[in-house]
């Protein structure tokens, strides 16, 4: 058990709808990351949050969007869904926002988008 | 940009054989190298980590040493056992302006038999 928690563990959708994914992240972790893993793109790096700013920002759709709040928790918005964004979507979290601090993973949220 | 470049798997191995992973990297300035490890149905756990050129990192068997000259991490175990079968991921993190993110390779699946 890493200490990252996310919710909800499965999301089964249609396309066009909206979602909304959840991540806590280890005690006293700042950065919250997202990742969506899929067969075609494998693992790709979304974006990051260091103590509710954001710091990086990878190949994330505009249809995407995240935040993380006050309490450090993060949530990942995913709007006008595709069958494209069946994937797996895992939170990671870090102490600091540094290349050498490790990232650990939640058990992530398998979207299936219908 | 930043790349990570892994052997093709599936690799399968009998009980108590030798393993490799062969791992490459392009990147700019300094990054910090990981393997992680997904087994069936779950997350990415951190196997070991190296933060500077000929640092070695270790854990629970498994070696991997960061060669600067050769942009390499291989992984390696002298002995695997059956439990270690799983999908190994090589990675870099890179510092991008504040922010930070990892760049997987496509991963390695490992079969160990009896």
């Amino acid at each position: 058990d890493s200490g990252v928690t996310q919710t909800p563990k499965h999301l089964i959708t249609a396309t066009g709808q909206r979602v909304t994914l959840r991540c806590s992240p280890r005690s006293g972790d700042l950065s919250v990351y997202w990742y969506q893993q899929s067969l075609d793109q494998g693992l790709q790096f979304l974006i990051q949050y260091y103590n509710g700013e954001e710091r990086a920002k990878g190949n994330i759709l505009e249809r995407f969007s995240a935040q993380q709040f006050p309490d450090l928790h993060s949530e990942l918005n995913l709007s006008s869904l595709e069958l494209g964004d069946s994937a797996l979507y895992f939170c990671a979290s870090s102490v600091g926002s540094g290349s050498s601090n490790e990232q650990f993973f939640g058990p992530g949220t398998r979207l299936t988008v219908l | 940009g930043n790349s990570v470049t892994q052997m093709e798997g599936p690799v399968t191995l009998s009980e108590e054989a030798f393993l490799t992973i062969n791992c490459t990297y392009t990147a700019t300035g300094y990054p910090s190298l990981f393997w992680y490890v997904q087994y069936p149905g779950e997350g990415l756990q951190l196997l070991l980590k190296a933060t500077k050129a000929d640092d070695k990192g270790s854990n629970k068997g498994f070696e991997a040493t960061y060669r600067k000259e050769t942009t390499s991490f291989h992984l390696e175990k002298g002995s695997v056992q059956v439990s270690d079968s799983a999908v190994y991921f090589c990675a870099l993190s890179g510092f991008t302006g504040g922010g930070n993110k990892l760049t997987f390779g496509t991963g390695t699946q490992l079969k160990v038999e009896l």
